[in-house]
C-alpha cells in the first residue's frame, strides 16, 4: 500500500480564495510526523508547516494551515487567500521513526489571476 | 534552519560521462540524504551519507553508479556515473533539521538539475 496518497495531480484555484490539497497516509506508527512541501519551478523543495501525530491542534503558519484528521489518517493543506506565488508542485510527506521519510505524488496548483 | 548550497544548480552532460554534485551545509550534521525526482516524479532516497561510514543506498541504488563521499560533517557529494539519459533528474542533497524545538523535517538545497543527452 501507498504509505502517502494526493489523490489531486492538478488543482485551479482563483487568486485570493482557499484551496485545500488532499493528502492520506498509511502507517502503524503510533509515533509520526507530517509535512507539507513547496516545490517552484526552480526546483527547491520548501518547508511549509508540520503536524505531529500527537499533537492535537491542527497546525498552522501563516495562510497554510494543515487539516490533521487522525482517524481518517488524512492530513489536508489548506492555503487561505492564494497568491499568484502559490502555483507550485505541492507534496505532502511522512516521517516514520527518526529518519525515515515518505513523499506523495505531489499536486500542482495553478493560481488563476 | 540549515542553509545548504548545491553546485552545479543545473547541468547539461553527455551519454556515458560521470557529474559530481557538492553539498554543503552551514552546520555539522549526522546524516545527509541524497533524493532523485524524475521529471514530473515525486521523490526517491537514493542514499544516506554518514560521515566516517559508508553511504547507506535503497533498493535499486548501487554504490557503483552513485558513489558518495562524506569527508565531514558538514559536506557531501554526489557522482551520477556513466550517464544515460533515464538520469535526467534533479538531485537534492538535505538534512534533518536538528535541535531544541525541531520538528524533524528535512531542509533541502537548492537541487542540481542534470540533463543528460
Amino acid at each position: 500500500a501507498q504509505k502517502i496518497t494526493q489523490t489531486q495531480p492538478g488543482m485551479f484555484v482563483q487568486e485570493k480564495e482557499a484551496v485545500t490539497l488532499d493528502c492520506t497516509y498509511d502507517t502503524s506508527d503510533q509515533s509520526y510526523g507530517l509535512f507539507w512541501y513547496k516545490q517552484p519551478s526552480s526546483g527547491e523543495m520548501i518547508f511549509l508547516i508540520y503536524q505531529g501525530s500527537y499533537d492535537e491542534q491542527n497546525a498552522t503558519e501563516g495562510r497554510y494551515s494543515l487539516n490533521f484528521q487522525k482517524a481518517r489518517k488524512s492530513a489536508n493543506l489548506v492555503i487561505s487567500a492564494s497568491q499568484l506565488g502559490d502555483s507550485a508542485m505541492y507534496f505532502c510527506a511522512m516521517r516514520e521513526g527518526f529518519n525515515k521519510f515518505y513523499f506523495g505524488s505531489g499536486t500542482k496548483l495553478n493560481v488563476k489571476p | 534552519s540549515a542553509v545548504i548550497s548545491q553546485k552545479p544548480s543545473r547541468d547539461i552532460c553527455q551519454r556515458g560521462t560521470s557529474l559530481t554534485i557538492q553539498c554543503q551545509v552551514d552546520s555539522q550534521v549526522t546524516m545527509m540524504f541524497w533524493y532523485r525526482q524524475q521529471p514530473g516524479q515525486s521523490l526517491t532516497l537514493i542514499a544516506t551519507a554518514n560521515q566516517g561510514s559508508e553511504a547507506t543506498y535503497e533498493s535499486g541504488f548501487v554504490i557503483d553508479k552513485f558513489p558518495i563521499s562524506r569527508p565531514n560533517l558538514t559536506f557531501s557529494t554526489l557522482t551520477v556515473s556513466n550517464m544515460s539519459p533515464e538520469d535526467s533528474s534533479i538531485y537534492l542533497c538535505s538534512v534533518l533539521r536538528q535541535g531544541e524545538g525541531n520538528t524533524g523535517e528535512l531542509f533541502f538545497g537548492e537541487g542540481s538539475r542534470l540533463t543528460v543527452l
